[in-house]
This record gives structure tokens, sequence and C-alpha cells, in this order.
């Protein structure tokens, strides 16, 4: 069965800071994404990774970045945390067929 | 642009009853349709993946069915349970961009 997994599971963090969210996946698949997703708006594209150290923009990139050194790990880093960055933040990771594999999720609180 | 739209959003029903959710897109030109199901505050579980040359498959109670052409698929729950009750989101994956477009889901309660 294929693993993906979260670094936290809950996060609270203050307005300002530099906030890091790790996914890690086991099935060796070269694609990885990050989601948020927020109630009324859905699953929402943060940024993906079609290999190590290849990213692209999903369609909210604004305020993120991310990281992909290894081809298990995919990072997604908040510069500058921001309170309309409170949200659940979900990794997948996928494979062969297209199939989309998700972590358990992060909610992340900005105070 | 790819858009999926799940109707209903939500949907209460009593046990043992079966059902239909229903999950429709704009854009015909998928390479498959996913069906998850998610529970309060965790990641999507994936049910069931449909090939865009596949017209159905199954696991268990579940049985999701896809019509290309006309922009629709269909995941049917047989004999509903109250353990049944989640919120269950399809995806589409159009290919030429890696992306999955969500539908926002529909939040299904079994009542015992």
């Amino acid at each position: 069965d294929v693993k993906v997994t979260q670094s936290s599971r809950y996060l609270v963090k203050r307005t300002g800071e530099k906030v890091f969210l790790e996914c890690v996946q086991d099935m060796d698949h070269e694609n990885m994404f990050w989601y948020r997703q927020d109630p009324g708006l859905g699953l929402r594209l943060i940024y993906f990774s079609y290999d190590v150290k290849m990213k692209e923009k999903g369609d909210i990139p604004e305020g993120y970045s991310v990281s992909r050194e290894k081809k298990e790990r995919f990072s997604l880093i908040l510069e500058s945390a921001s309170t309309n960055q409170t949200s659940m933040y979900l990794c997948a990771s996928q494979g062969a067929l297209g199939e989309q594999y998700f972590g358990p999720g992060t909610r992340l609180t900005v105070t | 642009k790819q858009e999926v739209t799940q109707i209903p959003a939500a949907l209460s029903v009593p046990e043992g009853e079966n059902l239909v959710l229903n999950c429709s897109f704009t854009d015909s030109a998928i390479y498959n349709l996913q069906w998850f199901r998610q529970d309060p505050g965790k990641g999507l579980t994936s049910l069931l993946l449909i090939q865009s040359s596949q017209r159905e498959q199954t696991s268990g109670r579940l049985n999701a069915s896809l019509d290309k052409s006309s922009g629709r698929s269909t995941l049917y729950i047989a004999a509903s349970q109250p353990g049944d009750s989640a919120t269950y989101l399809c995806a589409v994956f159009s290919g030429s961009n890696y992306k999955l477009t969500f539908g926002k889901g529909t939040l299904l309660t079994v009542n015992p």
C-alpha cells in the first residue's frame, strides 16, 4: 500500500513566522502535490512537483514556496505566515495511472 | 478550463438504502476519474479509479460508472451503513498538466 505521511497533524504558528510542512511518500512516485482545503472552496492546488528539483505553480501559489531535494520528500514553505493561510493542508503523491494518494492532512492555524 | 460539479451537496438517508452520488465535468478529454472519501478533519481516501477507456469499476458495495461523452460519473452505494457517513469527492485527471480537478463534494449522512 502507498503511504503518504505529513510531518504534523496540527500546527499553531504566529503571524510572520516561517512555516515548513513536510510530506514523504514511500512509493517512488515522481509527481507530488500540495493542496489547501477550505470550507466552501474545496481543494485548491498550491504547487506540484514532477521530479526532484522540478516544481510548477498551481492555482494559488502566492505566499508559498516548495522544495523537492529528494524524490520521496516534498516540502511546503510559508515564508511569512498570515492569518489567511489558516487552513487544512493536504499532500498527495501520484501513481503511474494518474491516481492520487493523500496524506492525513495538517491543520494549520495562524494567530 | 475543466470544472467539476457534484450534486447534491448534501444527502441524508436511512440505513440500508441504496443511493447514487453524481459528478459532472465540462471537458470530456480526461484520462481518468477518481472517487474519494473524506472523514471530518482527515485526508482523502481513494475509493475507485476509472480510466477513460472503462465504463465502470466496483469495490465491495461501491460501483462507479463513467460516461465520458456526456461528462458524467455516478457513485452507487448499496445497502448504506452509518459508517458510510462522510464527504465524497470526485476528481478528474486531464493529464496535460498533471492536475486533478476536484468537485466540492457531497456530504452523506446515513442515519441508523
